[in-house]
């Protein structure tokens, strides 16, 4: 099972937004709605920030928000802050029910 | 509260074997499948290997298919895996995280480090 892909980086600056993708197959990502999206602070555990495609925990910030269409999961982190500034990953369930991540994005706040 | 705190990162040569646990509270242990998931250093997130509340279902990835062991207590609230024939690409921190039934990993342990050189 390959990584899903995502871009390496992404920048922005406070107050705009942003869009994160992560583009997989029609066995993963296309295939149901169990895609995940985790913020990891360096040296931290990653932290799970969206579920089911477009789910937000309780506790996270109602600027992160997410779609899919098709094998291409979105990610977008509105009014930007300074406190954004992380890695980003996305994940999904596969086609023999194990679990694929994406490769990772970091993103900077400008 | 939930708590995961893993146990068992170390330095070890390649051929080696190693076995990591993870304690598990705060929550009904035996409900939940529970995971492994590595991260190379600066590198991205690997799953690595996931069991269901009663180990009737376990899932490897490739990479580690037929050398890793997982397996559970659900007596003593503990996850364990057990790494055989390390390799150095192996190196990584391992996570251990709760892990749901709709794929995604609400909780994680603060991870240990495994270190795969000679």
């Amino acid at each position: 099972q390959s990584a899903l892909t995502q871009p390496a980086s992404v920048s922005g600056s406070p107050g705009q937004s942003i869009t994160i993708s992560c583009t997989g197959t029609s066995s993963d990502i296309g295939g149901h709605n169990f895609v995940s999206w985790y913020q990891q602070n360096p040296g931290m555990a990653p932290k799970l920030i969206i579920y089911e495609v477009t789910n937000r925990p309780s506790g996270v910030s109602n600027r992160f928000s997410a779609s899919k269409s098709g094998n291409t999961a979105s990610l977008i982190i509105s009014e930007l802050q300074a406190e954004d500034e992380a890695d980003y990953y996305c994940s999904s369930k596969t086609a023999s029910s194990t679990l694929v991540f994406g490769g990772g994005t970091k993103l900077t706040v400008l | 509260e939930v708590q995961l705190v893993e146990s068992g990162g170390a330095l070890v040569r390649p051929g080696g074997s190693l076995r990591l646990s993870c304690a598990a509270s705060g929550f009904s242990f035996s409900s939940y499948s529970m995971s492994w998931v590595r991260q190379a250093p600066g590198k991205g997130l690997e799953w690595v290997s996931s069991t269901t509340g009663t180990s009737a279902y376990i899932f490897y990835a490739d990479s580690v298919k037929g050398r890793f062991t997982i397996s559970r207590d659900n007596a003593k609230n503990a996850l364990y895996l057990q790494m055989n024939s390390l390799r150095a690409e192996d190196t990584a921190v391992y996570y251990c995280a709760k892990y749901n039934y709709n794929y995604d990993f609400d909780y994680w342990g603060q991870g240990t480090l495994v270190t795969v050189s000679s």
